[in-house]
């Protein structure tokens, strides 16, 4: 089975620091990994994912993420934080030996960044 | 939001009272679920669907239905609601099922059960 954790309920920073939101996996094959974000009262948006190759993928808005085979972990990470940056941030996780289906996509339980001005 | 929307968006409805959520899309994607979203629990698959009239369950499928009869529209239909089905509902869609493709989530749809 697969599995995502997410160690921190909620991740404050200063405005203009960097930020990182935590996030670790676990399945048997190899991942495909995948950050979402959330504002209130709307749906998720994608904001980027690894599949396969270089360990450092960058995304919208001037995230990005860096993959760890060895530690299971794919947090997500801005050099500067800005106001806007303040949401919901969600980490998930598909087994690429999987076919899909039920199996397909598990999600985290999400972490709040708030970013101080 | 990717082409797909839900309604309604709000609903409040009484314990026991069939109620349908709709959701539509316009990329012609074959693959569409639907989750709840719930503090604490991050996102749930309720059903899924891998084409027209094709639905199967998720991981808290009970006490909800589906169905799929065009690309376009998948309803999940609660037939006797309950207070532990207040929630908030997202649709999303995908080009496959599998394999390294993401999923776009349509707004939601907040649902309380009185």
């Amino acid at each position: 089975a697969q599995s995502v954790a997410q160690p921190e309920d909620q991740v404050n920073v200063a405005e203009g620091n960097p930020l990182t939101v935590k996030c670790t996996y676990s399945v048997s094959g190899n991942p495909y990994l995948f950050w979402y974000v959330q504002y209130p009262n709307r749906g998720l948006q994608f904001l980027l994912k690894y599949i396969t190759g270089d360990n450092l993928v960058k995304g919208s808005y001037g995230f990005e993420a860096e993959f760890n085979k060895s530690q299971t972990s794919f947090h997500l990470k801005k050099p500067s934080a800005l106001v806007s940056d303040s949401a919901l941030y969600f980490c998930a996780v598909r087994d690429g030996a999987s076919g899909g289906g039920a199996d397909g996509l598990t999600f985290g339980k999400g972490t709040h960044l708030i970013i101080q001005p | 939001d990717a082409g797909i929307t839900q309604s309604p968006r709000h609903k409040v409805t009484e314990t026991g009272t069939p109620v349908t959520l709709r959701c539509h899309q316009t990329e012609n994607h074959r693959y569409m679920y639907w989750y709840r979203q719930d503090p604490g629990h991050g996102l749930r698959l309720i059903h899924y669907s891998y084409g027209v009239k094709d639905t199967d369950k998720g991981e808290v499928s009970d006490g909800y239905s589906v169905s799929r009869s065009k690309t376009e529209d998948f309803l999940l239909t609660l037939e006797s609601a309950t207070s532990s089905q207040t929630s908030v509902y997202f649709c999303a869609i995908s080009e496959s099922i599998g394999g390294p493709y993401e999923q776009y989530f349509g707004p939601g749809t907040r649902l309380t059960v009185t």
